[in-house]
Parts: C-alpha cells; structure tokens; sequence
C-alpha cells in the first residue's frame, strides 16, 4: 500500500524567510511518480510538479525547488524568498507507474506567509 | 487553451437524494480522475476513466459511480446522499505525456442537508 506523510500542519513565516515543505513516502513499487500540488483558497489544485522515482535529480524552478532522496523516501519542497501569494495548502502525492491515474495524497501543509 | 471545466460549482442536495457532477477535461486529454476532499479524510481517489473505461477505482461504496464518453467528458454520480458525501470533489484530466502533471478543475463543492 501507498502512504504519503506531510508531518508538517501548518507552518508561519514571515515574508522572505525560505520555508522547506517535508514529504516522506511509502511504496513497494520500484517505478513511481511523486507530485506537488498548491491549492489556494480557491480551491484548484495547481500542479507544480512531477517527479520519476528513477530521476533523482534536484529540480530548481525560480524560488521553488524539490530534493528527491530514494534512500530516505523523501521529496521535499523549498520555496526561497517566500512571498505572501504563497500562502496555500500544499500536497504531496504518489502515483505508482502502472497506476498513473491514482494518486495518494498526503494531508497536506498549510503555509502561511505573512507580511 | 481551456482547463478542466466542473459543473456546478456548488450544490445543496438533501438526504436520499442523488447528483450527478460533471467534468470537461482539457481538450485532448483521455484520461480524468475524481477525488473526494473532506476536512477530515483529506483527498480521497474515487476512480479514473480513460478512452470511456474505468482504469482504477477507489475505496467507496457502490453509490458513487462513473463514467466517461467518447470526447473524454465524464461524469460522476452519487446515489442515496448522505451527510457524510458533503464534500469539495474534484476532477483531474491528463494528456499521458511523458511529463505530465494532472489538471485539476476547480472542483464541485457538493453540501448534503
């Protein structure tokens, strides 16, 4: 079975602070996909990226970068210089290869960046 | 191009009742997934369809069901509401690609009186 942890409810920071977003994951498939998500108040769920369990490269994006680890089962988020439009609920998720269209998410984190 | 389309956004609907969700995915895509979002249980897979067949079902009872049609439009039933059915759901489509990343929709936020 697959499980997600974001062991992180809510976190605070104030407004270019850097914030790291922990993820720690559980699968017995050898091929999978991990996610980010964004869900603002609005409610959509923003897709920010995918990773392939066999690509363990760090992957930068602006102020947003991911370090995928396999050895320790984790895919965390760092958002550098945060900002307050960063303010949302953000999800991990989990797809195994074969099963691409079913993801397992994890309960998500809450960040909040104040002025 | 146009996102993932959900209709409506909002329902009130009574005990017993049943509803049926709608999802447009973007154009192109085949594959779309329904989730189910609560407070409490967090998002919850419910089933994906892709080319007019479930691939993959999720852990709920019989009442929720699905389907798709030939330009990838799905939608959701839900029959017998309950309280508990109050929920955001939400719908996701992509197009397969290598580095795909599902769109998600903006959700039906389904409220059960």
């Amino acid at each position: 079975a697959q499980k997600v942890t974001q062991a992180q409810t809510e976190i605070s920071v104030v407004e270019k602070e850097d914030v790291t977003l922990d993820c720690v994951y559980e699968t017995r498939d050898t091929t999978y996909y991990l996610f980010w998500y964004k869900q603002p108040p609005s409610g959509e769920l923003v897709f920010l990226i995918r990773r392939n369990s066999f690509d363990e490269q760090n992957e930068i994006s602006g102020r947003y970068s991911w370090n995928f680890q396999k050895s320790t089962s984790s895919f965390n988020f760092t958002i550098t210089a945060s900002q307050v439009v960063d303010s949302a609920v953000y999800f991990c998720a989990l797809s195994e290869a074969r099963n691409a269209g079913k993801s397992t998410f994890g309960d998500g984190t809450t960040l909040t960046v104040k002025p | 191009k146009a996102g993932v389309t959900q209709t409506p956004r909002y329902l009130i609907k009574t005990r017993g009742q049943q509803v049926t969700l709608s999802c447009s995915p973007i154009s192109g895509h085949r594959s779309v997934s329904w989730y189910q979002q609560t407070p409490g249980q967090g998002l919850q897979f419910l089933f994906e369809y892709f080319s007019e067949t479930q691939r993959n079902k999720g852990n709920f009872p019989g009442r929720f069901s699905g389907r798709q049609f030939s330009n990838s439009r799905s939608e959701m039933n839900v029959s017998t509401l309950e309280l508990g059915d109050s929920a955001l759901y939400l719908c996701a489509s992509s197009g397969g690609t290598e580095n795909y990343g599902y769109t998600f929709g903006s959700g039906t936020r389904l409220t059960v009186v």
